[in-house]
């Protein structure tokens, strides 16, 4: 089955312990983003990766990395976790060069940082 | 940053009437989709509509677009408790990055 797989599901840290949330696709998608969605503040791209090893900035970048080695993964690494990184986590996969086809999203990961 | 605003915020309605969610934007687009979230889970795209395009269906969805006025149209055809969901409209930039709208929260009574 084509899907984003991400995990944890759930994840309940203290702060400014290092986390890394996983995200795979098994779809040969070249592009690849990370959302989190907030109440009142809708869904914010972090970070995003238009193919291997090449990743850019979204809108709320700070406090977070990415890496790109394969072309399948596309972790999501909080180095010092806060609190007002609280929020549900989305990771969503695309092929690109073409703007014809919608994004898959993976079930989503529900972080508190306390 | 969100694109624009979607209205209604929430909408409720019976089985098996027709629910309509608008959508507007602000920045040209290279097209525009519509995603379907039930609580708290992730995602799912439902329908994407090129910038050259007016009108798509799909089953039960009517898309719209008129980009003279930037906005969009969702109409879900004789609604079904399962429909009960928030509804997103989503327009991609040249760059292919996808900014959300604000979210219609529909509710289909049984």
């Amino acid at each position: 089955e084509a899907q984003v797989t991400q995990n944890p599901r759930y994840l309940i840290t203290v702060t400014g312990k290092k986390l890394t949330v996983t995200c795979s696709q098994n779809m040969n998608h070249e592009y690849m983003s990370w959302y989190r969605q907030d109440p009142g503040l809708g869904l914010r791209q972090i970070y995003y990766s238009m193919n291997v090893e090449v990743t850019d900035k979204g809108d709320v970048p700070e406090g977070y990395k990415v890496s790109r080695k394969e072309k399948r993964n596309f972790p999501l690494i909080l180095e010092s976790p806060s609190p007002n990184q609280t929020s549900l986590y989305f990771c969503a996969s695309s092929t690109s060069g073409t703007p014809s086809y919608g994004y898959t999203f993976g079930s989503g990961t529900r972080l508190t940082v306390v | 940053s969100q694109q624009g605003e979607e209205d209604p915020q929430a909408l409720s309605i019976q089985e098996g009437e027709n629910a309509t969610m608008n959508c507007s934007y602000k920045t040209s687009i290279n097209n525009l989709q519509w995603y379907r979230q039930n609580s708290g889970r992730g995602l799912v795209h439902l329908i994407l509509i090129r910038s050259n395009e007016r009108e798509k269906h799909s089953g039960r969805l009517r898309v719209t677009l008129d980009t003279s006025k930037k906005s969009s149209s969702l109409l879900i055809t004789a609604s079904r408790a399962a429909d009960t969901a928030s509804y997103f409209c989503a327009t991609m930039d040249s760059s292919y990055k996808l900014i959300f709208g604000s979210g219609t929260r529909l509710l289909v009574r049984p």
